[in-house]
């Protein structure tokens, strides 16, 4: 089962800054926070992950609180094209396997 | 540089046979994993190869079998194909096992069963 809890849908203006949570209150300190999406009809895109500290690339912002327990994507100037499912997924990724949830379906509005 | 590859796009198949899907990753990835995409299961784990061992397997019958080459190629195989076999199967690979550096996905087959 997916150790992640996510809002099943959000909506986003376009243009303005994106911020997806994600509980993982169980999350072990071994564990990493990974970050997808998946735009329609596409494979699972990688974003972002982070073990505890925020992470910064050019997609995306990871911001994970200080006990762990709660992380947020942020997606700082939001286009049509970011309309998509994105999953949080927590894995030790040593022996785990990426277990995907249901993810949050973002929808950017024009 | 050229993403995962997985072949065929489509594929229509009548209860009861076999199928074999196709993954090529991107050059110098180890690891490949296989997802099947349902639109009430959402996406569940089938398995994962690194370095032509399995390193981990999903909760799927026996019905569903992988293997990978030396040249990190995989294939997977279902065999006595059900209705409900009908998915998107994913395959994604990446550097390391477990896919610590994140996976690269393809773009999937697209299996029908009938």
């Amino acid at each position: 089962d997916a150790k992640t809890t996510q809002p099943p849908s959000m909506d986003c203006a376009e243009g303005r800054a994106a911020n997806l949570p994600c509980n993982h209150s169980t999350i072990s300190g071994n564990e990493y926070v990974y970050w997808y999406r998946q735009i329609h009809s596409q494979g699972p895109q990688y974003i972002i992950h982070g073990l505890k500290n925020n992470e910064t690339n050019e997609m995306a912002s990871l911001i994970i609180t200080e006990d762990r327990k709660s992380s947020t994507l942020i997606l700082p100037h939001a286009t049509l094209r970011d309309t998509a499912v994105y999953y949080c997924i927590v894995s030790e990724n040593r022996d785990d396997k990426i277990i995907f949830g249901k993810g949050t379906r973002l929808h950017i509005l024009p | 540089k050229a993403g995962v590859t997985q072949t065929p796009r489509y594929l229509i198949k009548t209860r009861g046979q076999q199928v074999t899907l196709s993954c090529s990753p991107i050059s110098g990835h180890r690891s490949v994993s296989w997802y099947q995409q349902t639109p009430g299961q959402g996406l569940q784990f089938l398995f994962e190869y690194f370095s032509e061992t399995q390193r981990n397997k999903g909760n799927f019958p026996g019905r569903f079998s992988g293997r990978q080459f030396s040249n990190s190629r995989s294939e997977m195989n279902v065999s006595t194909l059900e209705l409900g076999d009908s998915a998107l199967y994913l395959c994604a690979s990446s550097l390391a096992a477990g896919g610590r550096n994140g996976y690269t996905f393809g773009s999937g087959t697209r299996l029908t069963v009938v």
